[in-house]
């Protein structure tokens, strides 16, 4: 059983540009949510989606957005990128009904660098 | 807001040391509570977890008991072993989020 995959794992891209990343959560699960984990830093929440639907946003900028597929998939995208959006992207899925209190699971992320 | 603080790292440790890392939260409400590890070039995994005050959670020899007076969530091992080098992170959730510490580095030398 395949848990929470991304792609790319990798991704150089130069200031300006924009970027999309990919997820595909476990299987069973329907809510997805990212993460920002800065270098030596723990995990920042990004925003998080349910139903097609943004349910809950970080404290970001409009620059980040994303989107749910029917079939639970979800993308973030990154416009005008800045030095500062080097980071690891996680994302995290969680199984209907669980709540808060499931904990997350989570992929192994992609390398976004900013050049 | 929630914030989480946890013990600067790094901690090294030799084989069969015990081991503690302090965990503190703020939180409205009552949170839940969790210890997640990240090894070097993975994801986070969920290592343990309480959902309400008093409640220990437990998974591979690691404890932590959640204190609602002192609003701490310190994790515990008796005895740790090489394959516990890893990073560990405190969190708490709310709002459909979680919030993380810093992190704190294990190092467990033979």
């Amino acid at each position: 059983d395949a848990g929470v995959t991304q792609s790319p794992t990798h991704l150089i891209k130069t200031r300006g540009q924009q970027v999309t990343l990919r997820c595909s959560p476990k299987s069973g699960h329907d809510t997805v949510s990212w993460y920002q984990q800065a270098l030596g830093q723990g995990p920042q929440f990004i925003f998080q989606y349910y139903e097609e639907e943004e349910r809950q946003r970080g404290n970001f900028p409009d620059r980040f957005s994303g989107h749910q597929f029917p079939n639970y998939s979800s993308e973030l995208n990154v416009n005008a990128l800045l030095l500062g959006d080097s980071a690891l992207y996680l994302c995290a899925s969680s199984p209907p009904w669980t709540g808060i209190n499931y904990g997350y699971t989570f992929g192994s992320g992609t390398r976004l660098t900013v050049v | 807001g929630d914030s989480v603080t946890q013990m600067e790292g790094p901690v090294t440790l030799s084989e069969e040391a015990f081991l503690t890392i302090n965990c503190t939260y703020t939180a409205t409400g009552y949170p839940s509570l969790f210890w997640y590890v990240q090894y070097p070039g993975e994801g986070l995994q969920l290592l343990l977890k309480a959902t309400k005050a008093d409640d220990k959670g437990s998974n591979k020899g690691f404890e932590a008991t959640y204190r609602k007076e002192t609003t701490s969530f310190h994790l515990e091992k008796g005895s740790v072993q090489v394959s516990d080098s890893a990073v560990y992170f405190c969190a708490s959730s709310s709002n459909y989020k979680l919030t993380f510490g810093k992190g704190t580095l294990l190092t467990v030398n033979p």
